[in-house]
């Protein structure tokens, strides 16, 4: 089945460093990815949809500045996590739309980054 | 991750309310019940959590009956906008799991004028 991986799977940094995590698609291309953090209580907010070719759209309320999307190929899109601070400490999931699956829009998720900012 | 069933359709006309329900038997006591919604081409966004009893936003109202077995989802006065795919998920999406989590089939909404 179709795998998306994320690298790496955990990082710890020093609050105002940045941080790049790589959200690959293993076995299907995708032209579009999306970036969630996930918030207490497990629920997913959808950051941003990462657009290969042209630039990332955010949702409303999240810094496009903070949080850097690069689409370099259809395979691989990163997020980078600029001046990172305490609050930004998180989990960060991927996805990436498989389309003609099974499902429509079957979305295949990532597993994970935990950033903590110290 | 517990199961859910919901069903795969549902009709409505603008300014009408609707109402989708969840079934999950397999709730655990720590699972909370998350309701997302998806357009064509587009993410899953976040619409409403809860426990139990009832749970209102902006946006929609969660209903969860005591026995917490299912959960239904209300929209009051549907637009055309409100057109999408709706999910289900309780728990934790990743519940050890090692990705490829998808969110399953959801209920597609089709809201007519």
């Amino acid at each position: 089945g179709a795998v998306v991986s994320q690298h790496p799977s955990r990082v710890i940094c020093k609050s105002g460093t940045s941080v790049k995590i790589e959200c690959r698609s293993l076995d299907f291309q995708a032209t579009t990815m999306f970036w969630y953090r996930q918030f207490p209580k497990k629920s997913l907010m959808l950051m941003a949809t990462s657009n290969e070719g042209s630039k990332a759209t955010y949702e409303q309320g999240v810094e496009k500045d903070k949080f850097l999307i690069n689409h370099a190929s259809l395979t691989l899109s990163t997020l980078t996590v600029t001046s990172a601070h305490p609050e930004d400490s998180s989990f960060y999931i991927c996805s990436a739309p498989l389309l003609g699956g099974e499902f429509t829009d079957t979305q295949y998720f990532g597993p994970g980054t935990r950033l903590t900012v110290l | 991750l517990a199961k859910t069933t919901q069903p795969i359709s549902m009709d409505s006309y603008e300014g009408q309310e609707v109402n989708i329900t969840c079934s999950h038997n397999n709730i655990a006591t720590n699972d909370y019940i998350t309701w997302y919604q998806q357009f064509p081409s587009q993410g899953p966004r976040f619409i409403i959590q809860g426990y139990k009893t009832k749970v209102t936003n902006e946006v929609a109202s969660l209903f969860i009956p005591a026995d917490r077995k299912s959960s239904t989802l209300s929209l009051p006065r549907v637009s055309l906008s409100d057109t999408a795919v709706y999910y289900c998920l309780v728990g934790d999406p990743w519940g050890g799991s090692q990705g490829n989590l998808i969110f399953g089939k959801g209920t597609k909404l089709s809201v007519k004028p």
